[in-house]
């Protein structure tokens, strides 16, 4: 059974840096799909932030790319993103999830519980 | 502002039929399968439909969902209180080579 599951910090200041790590278990990252990150801003709908592959590609958003930056580890099958510049707007849950591509038709399959990140001073 | 289109809100009473639909472009539903989550507050959206129609094990067939062109409409009948949740749209987007989704629909059972 595929399990992801983030974590990182729930705080951070305008400004700053948000830094999350997805764990993936149960799956090989290597053995492929996208690995990406989705967010939901308080009463708002879900938002994509990007997807990496386990070889680094990635994609990103066009509104949030001048700002992020993913990463993959696959040693330790964990995926990273990092947000540069907060504001209260970056204010979400986040959640990491894996995503099968336009082919398989499976879409977005496995999805971590998500994590709040806060931003404030 | 999303990129699919979704009511924001739809309401029934139990046991009826009520449907939500998905508009989008040919970028995304026009040219790519459609699938639909369930999402409860504080939890993992929950994969409902997955290549346009077609349900993961477990999901009741009083879900059900339909494409056409660069629209989708995902109905559920007989509803429950259980039934009551956000429910979204998503599809992949050739112009950004990752998913996007609808705004979101949420869901009361009168």
């Amino acid at each position: 059974q595929v399990q992801l599951q983030e974590s990182g910090p729930g705080l951070v200041k305008p400004a700053e840096t948000l830094s999350l790590t997805c764990t993936v278990s149960g799956y090989s990252m290597t053995r492929g799909y996208y690995w990406g990150w989705i967010r939901q801003p308080p009463g708002k709908g879900l938002e994509w932030i990007g997807n990496i592959y386990h070889d680094g590609s990635t994609d990103y958003n066009p509104s949030l790319k001048s700002r992020v930056t993913m990463s993959v580890d696959t040693s330790k099958n964990q995926f990273s993103l990092k947000l540069t510049s907060v504001t209260a707007a970056d204010t979400a849950d986040y959640y990491c999830a894996r995503d099968t591509g336009p082919s398989s038709g499976l879409g977005v399959d496995v999805w971590g519980k998500g994590t709040t990140v806060i931003v404030s001073s | 502002q999303s990129v699919l289109t979704q009511p924001p809100s739809a309401s029934e009473t139990p046991g009826q039929r009520v449907t939500i639909s998905c508009s989008g472009s040919n970028s995304n539903i026009g040219s790519n399968y459609v699938h639909w989550y369930q999402h409860l507050p504080g939890t993992a959206p929950k994969v409902l439909i997955y290549r346009n129609n077609q349900r993961p094990s477990g999901v009741p067939d009083r879900f059900s969902a339909s494409k056409s062109g660069t629209s989708a409409s995902l109905a559920i009948s007989g509803l429950r209180s259980e039934d009551e949740a956000d429910y979204y749209c998503a599809a992949w987007d050739d112009s950004l080579s990752g998913p996007v989704f609808g705004g979101g629909t949420k869901l009361t059972v009168l």
